[in-house]
C-alpha cells in the first residue's frame, strides 16, 4: 500500500478556473506536507509547505491540510496554460527524509 | 554555484557496464539527497547524506549501487554492471538540511541501459 496516494490524472481544467488536486496519506504521524512541480522534462520545484491544519494561502496557491481525515489539497485559482504540469506531494517520513507520491498531472486548457 | 548541477545529462550505456553519476550541490548544503525516478511515477528515495554523519543507505536498491560524497560537497553515485530495470531519471537534491528545508533539485541524468 502507497502511503501517498495521488490521482495520477491528467486532470484537465479550463483556462481561468479553479484547480484542486488532491492527496491522501497513511501515516497520522506525519507533520509536514509539500507539494512540488514538475514541468515535463524538469525537476521538481517546491510550490507550498503546509505543517499546520487548515488553509495556507501564497498568491493564487492555496493548501489546505486536515490532520484528522489524512488529507492535503492544493488549490490553483485562475489557473493559466503554465501551471499545466505534474503536481507532487510529499510528507515527512522522518528528520530529514520525505515520502512522495506518485504525482497528479494537470493540464490547463486554453 | 547558484543551483544544483548533475553531469552527464544522459547517459546511455550497454547491459554490463558501470556508471558515475555526478552531482554538485549548492555551496552550503549540507544535506544532499539521490533520487531516482521512473517514467510517470514519483520519486524514489536511494540515499542521504548530512555533514559528515554516516549516509543512509537504506534506499539503495542492490549492492550493485554505491554513492560517495566528498569533502562534503561533490557526490557520485556509481551503479555497477548496470541492467535494463536501472533505465531512469537520476535526481540529485540539496538543501540546508532537516525535512522541512526546500529542496533544490538539479536537472537529472536520464540513464538508458541498453
Amino acid at each position: 500500500q502507497k502511503e501517498v496516494e495521488q490521482n495520477s490524472g491528467p486532470l484537465s481544467v479550463p483556462e481561468g478556473a479553479i484547480a484542486s488536486l488532491n492527496c491522501t496519506y497513511s501515516d497520522r504521524g506525519s507533520q509536514s506536507f509539500f507539494w512540488y512541480r514538475q514541468y515535463s522534462g524538469k525537476s521538481p520545484e517546491l510550490i507550498m509547505s503546509i505543517y499546520s491544519n487548515g488553509d495556507k494561502e501564497d498568491g493564487r496557491f492555496t493548501a489546505q491540510l486536515n490532520k484528522a481525515s489524512q488529507y492535503v489539497s492544493l488549490l490553483i485559482r485562475d489557473s493559466q496554460p503554465s501551471d499545466s504540469a505534474t503536481y507532487l506531494c510529499a510528507r515527512t517520513h522522518s528528520n530529514y527524509q520525505l515520502i512522495w507520491g506518485a504525482g497528479t498531472k494537470l493540464i490547463i486548457k486554453p | 554555484g547558484a543551483g544544483v548541477s548533475q553531469s552527464p545529462s544522459n547517459k546511455v550505456t550497454e547491459k554490463g557496464k558501470d556508471v558515475e553519476l555526478r552531482c554538485d550541490p549548492i555551496s552550503g548544503h549540507t544535506a544532499l539527497y539521490w533520487y531516482r525516478q521512473s517514467l510517470g511515477q514519483g520519486l524514489e528515495f536511494l540515499i542521504y547524506f548530512q555533514g559528515n554523519s554516516a549516509p543512509d543507505k537504506s534506499g539503495l536498491p542492490s549492492d550493485r549501487f554505491s554513492a560517495e560524497r566528498t569533502g562534503g560537497s561533490v557526490s557520485t553515485l556509481t551503479i555497477q554492471r548496470t541492467q535494463q530495470e536501472d533505465s531512469a531519471v537520476y535526481l540529485c537534491a540539496s538543501s540546508l538540511g532537516g525535512a522541512n528545508e526546500k529542496l533544490f533539485f538539479g536537472s537529472g541524468t536520464q540513464l538508458s541501459v541498453l
